[in-house]
C-alpha cells in the first residue's frame, strides 16, 4: 500500500521556468512533509519542509504547498535552473516518526 | 562536521550469500534509518535505529536485519541474497528539532548487486 504517491515519474521543463513537482498522501495522520532532492551516486538532500499546520512554505526559489483536504503536496520553483535536474522525492512523517517516501519524480530543466 | 558515511560503497554478491553494510552517523547524532532504493519504487523504509535499539521497522522479510553500536554506528546484514535485493541502500542520520521538525541527512548510499 504506497501511501505517499510521485504519480508523474519525469518532468521537463524549460530554462527560466516554473517547475511543479506533485505529491498525493492517503493517511491523514501524517504530520510533516519533507521534499528531498537527488544526484545521482549521492545521497538524497532535504530541500524544503512544511508542517500539517501550515499550507504554503518558502525558501528563495522553492516554494511548497500543502493542501490538506485533497492530501496534496506541491513543490515550485521558481524560476527553474538546469542543475535543478535532479530526482525529487516527497516524504511524509507519521506520529510514530517514521518517514515515507514517494517514488520519485525526475526532473530536467533545459537550457 | 563529517556528513553520514557509508561503507562499502560498491559491492557484488552471489545469490545465496550474506552481506554486512556500514554505517556511520553525523557526530551527534543517536538515530539511524535504513532504505532500500529500487527504480520505480522510491525509498523504501527498512528499519531506524536510536540508542542500540530499534524504534521503527518497515514491511520487509526476516532476512533483513540490523544492528546499532554504543557510537551510534549502524550495521544492516542481508542474509541469503535474492536477485531482487539488488538495490541501492541509503542510510541517513537524523536529528529531532522539536515541534514535530526533523532535519535527516542521507550517506552516498551502497550500491549492491546480487548476480
Amino acid at each position: 500500500d504506497q501511501q505517499v504517491k510521485q504519480n508523474s515519474p519525469s518532468l521537463s521543463v524549460q530554462e527560466g521556468r516554473i517547475s511543479i513537482l506533485n505529491c498525493d498522501y492517503t493517511n491523514s495522520m501524517f504530520d510533516y512533509f519533507l521534499w528531498y532532492k537527488k544526484y545521482p551516486a549521492e545521497g538524497p538532500t532535504f530541500l524544503i519542509s512544511i508542517s500539517s499546520i501550515k499550507d504554503k512554505n518558502e525558501d528563495g526559489r522553492f516554494t511548497v504547498f500543502l493542501n490538506k483536504s485533497a492530501k496534496h503536496l506541491s513543490l515550485h520553483i521558481v524560476p527553474s535552473q538546469p542543475g535543478d535536474s535532479a530526482v525529487y522525492f516527497c516524504a511524509a512523517k507519521n506520529q510514530g516518526g517514521k518517514l515515507i517516501f514517494g517514488q520519485g519524480t525526475e526532473l530536467s530543466v533545459k537550457p | 562536521k563529517a556528513g553520514v558515511t557509508q561503507t562499502p560503497r560498491y559491492l557484488i554478491k552471489t545469490r545465496g550469500q550474506q552481506v554486512t553494510l556500514s554505517c556511520s552517523p553525523i557526530s551527534g547524532h543517536r538515530s539511524v534509518s535504513w532504505y532500500q532504493q529500487t527504480p520505480g519504487q522510491g525509498l523504501q523504509f527498512l528499519f531506524e535505529y536510536f540508542s542500540e535499539t530499534q524504534r521503527n521497522k518497515g514491511n520487509f522479510p526476516g532476512r533483513f536485519s540490523g544492528r546499532q553500536f554504543s557510537n551510534s554506528r549502524s550495521e544492516m546484514n542481508v542474509s541469503t541474497l535474492e536477485l531482487g535485493d539488488s538495490a541501492l541502500y541509503l542510510c541517513a542520520s537524523r536529528v529531532t528539532l522539536g515541534q514535530g521538525r526533523d532535519e535527516q541527512y542521507f550517506g552516498p548510499g551502497t550500491r549492491l548487486t546480487v548476480t
